[in-house]
């Protein structure tokens, strides 16, 4: 059983456009949901994270939008530079606290972004 | 250096063999992860350590076993590598940050490519 789905797998856009990487999640026990990005050869890295009791946090071209009702989130890329080309994994953990850290991924979205 | 280092990075064996991964970390972190990675797939927990004493079954523990030799290292061990284990792997650690608060963010290692023939 899948816990996060994600999509689309693959994601090509043109310089400065704004990719969007969809989640969605059941379990209603998450309450974290991390985003980590993996370059060609290295291992995922964390890209920025969130927690249910915000819509929408940004880091620098960074967004992540969720939307609690609905059991989704996403990623938005804002003025994507081809250095943005990555594999962006989506993530969800059951609770927050000193227990367990068990993510749940998503299957990943390679994103290319073309110059 | 890294962090996280895993060894070997590439590794070519034949059906049947045993093969072993390891790990070893700087962080100081307790708690430490293996992970698959394939196409399509994203990543799959295979086993985690919260301990030296603690190992813990992930999604797809069959087929591997682990050591945790130390608070340091922790090694991921196939007792017959069988061609559907062809993969990526990636140890992680977590732990607190320096304010001490635990995030549950994830450091990873290089990843380790094995090949099973």
């Amino acid at each position: 059983q899948q816990q996060v789905k994600q999509s689309p797998q693959s994601l090509i856009v043109q310089k400065g456009g704004i990719p969007i990487i969809n989640c969605a999640y059941e379990n209603t026990a998450f309450d974290y949901f991390p985003w980590y990005q993996q370059f060609p050869g290295k291992g995922p890295a964390l890209l920025i994270a969130i927690r249910p009791d915000v819509s929408e946090k940004k880091e620098g071209r960074f967004t992540i939008s969720f939307n609690k009702s609905a059991k989704q989130f996403s990623l938005h890329i804002m003025d994507s530079q081809p250095g943005d080309s990555a594999t962006y994994f989506c993530a969800a953990i059951p609770y927050s606290g000193a227990g367990s850290y068990q993510l749940t991924f998503g299957k990943g979205t390679k994103l290319s972004v073309i110059p | 250096d890294a962090d996280v280092t895993q060894t070997p990075r590439n590794r070519i064996t034949k059906t049947g063999k045993r093969i072993m991964l390891e790990c070893s970390q700087t962080k100081g972190h307790d708690r430490m992860y293996w992970y698959r990675q394939d196409p399509g797939l994203g990543l799959r927990l295979i086993y985690y350590s919260f301990d030296v004493k603690d190992i813990n079954k992930g999604e797809i523990s069959d087929g591997y076993s682990v050591s945790r030799q130390a608070q340091a290292k922790f090694s991921l061990s196939l007792e017959s590598a069988i061609p559907n284990q062809t993969a990526l792997y990636f140890c992680a650690t977590s732990g607190p940050n320096r304010a001490k608060v635990n995030t549950g963010e994830l450091f990873f290692g290089e990843g380790s490519r094995l090949t099973v023939l």
